[in-house]
């Protein structure tokens, strides 16, 4: 059972235009959720968080946005450059939980020139 | 600098052999994880250790075992490798609860 799902397996923008990945839940009890970006034979690294407290979290091209009540998060990035070419996983946990984290199964952004 | 480092990054090895792959960081991070990568499933948590002589169990962790002797290491062991366990796998660390933790670079694992 997928708590963490991420339903488009991939998304194509011109660069210059705005990505927007999306990312449901089902589980209730998720308060804290991140976005990890991953290039081909690199390990995941930590692109942005959002606590459940807030509905939105801004670091300079990329914003989440968190809806609680329909357990849905997105994450925007704007202006999308070529180097934003990657797979995004949404990411969930438990605080107190160590980043123990429930991953979704990723979309893969390809920016085009 | 500091960082998080996996060995081998490549292995292939014959079912039912004992593999272990090593996770070693250097920012002293308490928390130490390892995931699995596998199309159609994302990541999934393996085993997770919150210090030394800590360990726990993730979503999927029959036929693993971890050993946390210092706060450096991490090593995953597979018992009797399984061609369910060719898969890549990735070991994190992360320096407190709730912090984001911080990936290596994964090792790719084939079981023949």
């Amino acid at each position: 059972d997928q708590q963490v799902k991420q339903n488009s397996p991939s998304l194509s923008v011109q660069e210059g235009r705005i990505s927007i990945l999306n990312c449901d839940y089902t589980n209730s009890m998720f308060d804290y959720f991140l976005w990890y970006k991953k290039y081909p034979a690199e390990g995941p690294t930590f692109l942005i968080s959002i606590s459940s407290i807030k509905d939105k979290n801004e670091d300079g091209r990329f914003t989440v946005f968190l809806n609680k009540s329909a357990k849905h998060l997105s994450l925007h990035i704007v202006p999308s450059q070529p180097g934003d070419s990657a797979v995004y996983f949404c990411a969930a946990s438990v605080t107190g939980t160590a980043s123990k984290l429930t991953f979704g199964t990723g979309t893969r952004l390809q920016v085009t020139l | 600098d500091a960082e998080i480092t996996q060995s081998p990054r490549h292995k292939i090895t014959e079912t039912g052999r004992q593999v272990t792959l090593a996770c070693h960081q250097t920012w002293n991070h308490n928390n130490m994880f390892w995931y699995r990568q596998d199309l159609g499933h994302g990541l999934r948590l393996i085993h997770y250790s919150y210090g030394v002589q800590d360990t726990n169990k993730g979503e999927v962790s029959d036929g693993y075992s971890v050993s946390r002797s210092n706060t450096e290491d991490l090593p995953l062991t597979l018992e009797s490798a399984a061609s369910s366990q060719t898969s890549v796998y990735f070991c994190a660390s992360s320096v407190s609860r709730g912090s984001e933790a911080f990936f290596g670079q994964g090792t790719r694992l084939t079981v023949v």
